[in-house]
């Protein structure tokens, strides 16, 4: 059964370095979101992305954050100046097309911000 | 904005006991709710979904009542086993665009 991937698993980064979460959701899949979990806390929404646009993004979505599907399998998170409080686990997530509620979630990448 | 408010945090049942977590929304718009369940470092696990059309689901140890009209849903969990122990989220998805999650219960069953 195919599956939304991602990598890395872990990233370890310095505060006020840019890092970049890759994803590679389900090849059919049209629509593409990144959420995330700080530790101990509830998933939040970031960001939804269709036919190579952002569709709708959250409060927490600022201008450090950009998404990109740089070809036609990658789908990838930027975070241009982390800050402690970007530690957290970033999952990606896919979903066929509009007619299908359910999304698929990849097994996240868990970032660290010394 | 759509919210969703879940109750209890924790809840520990003995073992063959039954569970029930409840959650309530704001959005009437709200036409989907998923329950997942997440494991320690692993990601939300889909358990069951309902939509708005319909007021029970069930799928074996597992069902889902909505009422629309309450703006309310919940998990019940039946037969609990030791592998039922997890965090469990509600969550609704209004407008076809975002996953809204509640704030989750963490399920413990005593042996």
């Amino acid at each position: 059964e195919p599956e939304v991937t991602q990598t890395p698993s872990h990233q370890v980064t310095q505060m006020g370095q840019e890092v970049i979460l890759r994803c590679v959701p389900i090849s059919n899949h049209l629509y593409f979101y990144w959420y995330r979990q700080i530790l101990g806390q509830k998933v939040e929404f970031l960001v939804s992305f269709y036919n190579n646009e952002i569709s709708e993004k959250s409060e927490i979505f600022d201008d450090q954050f950009s998404v990109e599907r740089p070809d036609g399998s990658n789908f990838t998170l930027k975070i241009r100046s982390t800050k402690l409080e970007d530690s957290a686990m970033y999952f990606c997530a896919s979903r066929i097309d509009r007619s299908t509620d359910t999304q698929y979630f990849g097994p996240g990448t868990r970032l660290t911000v010394l | 904005g759509e919210n969703v408010e879940q109750h209890p945090s924790t809840l520990s049942v003995q073992e063959g006991d039954s569970a029930v977590i409840k959650c309530t929304y704001s959005d009437s718009a709200s036409n989907y709710f998923p329950w997942y369940k997440q494991e320690l470092g692993k990601r939300p696990q889909l358990i069951i979904d309902i939509r708005s059309n319909v007021g029970e689901k069930k799928d074996q140890r597992i069902a889902v009542t909505l009422n629309k009209t309450a703006k309310h849903f919940s998990l019940h969990i039946t037969e609990t086993q030791p592998e039922d122990s997890a965090v469990y989220f509600c969550a609704l998805d209004s407008s076809a665009s975002k996953i809204i999650f509640g704030s989750g219960t963490r399920l413990s069953i005593r042996p």
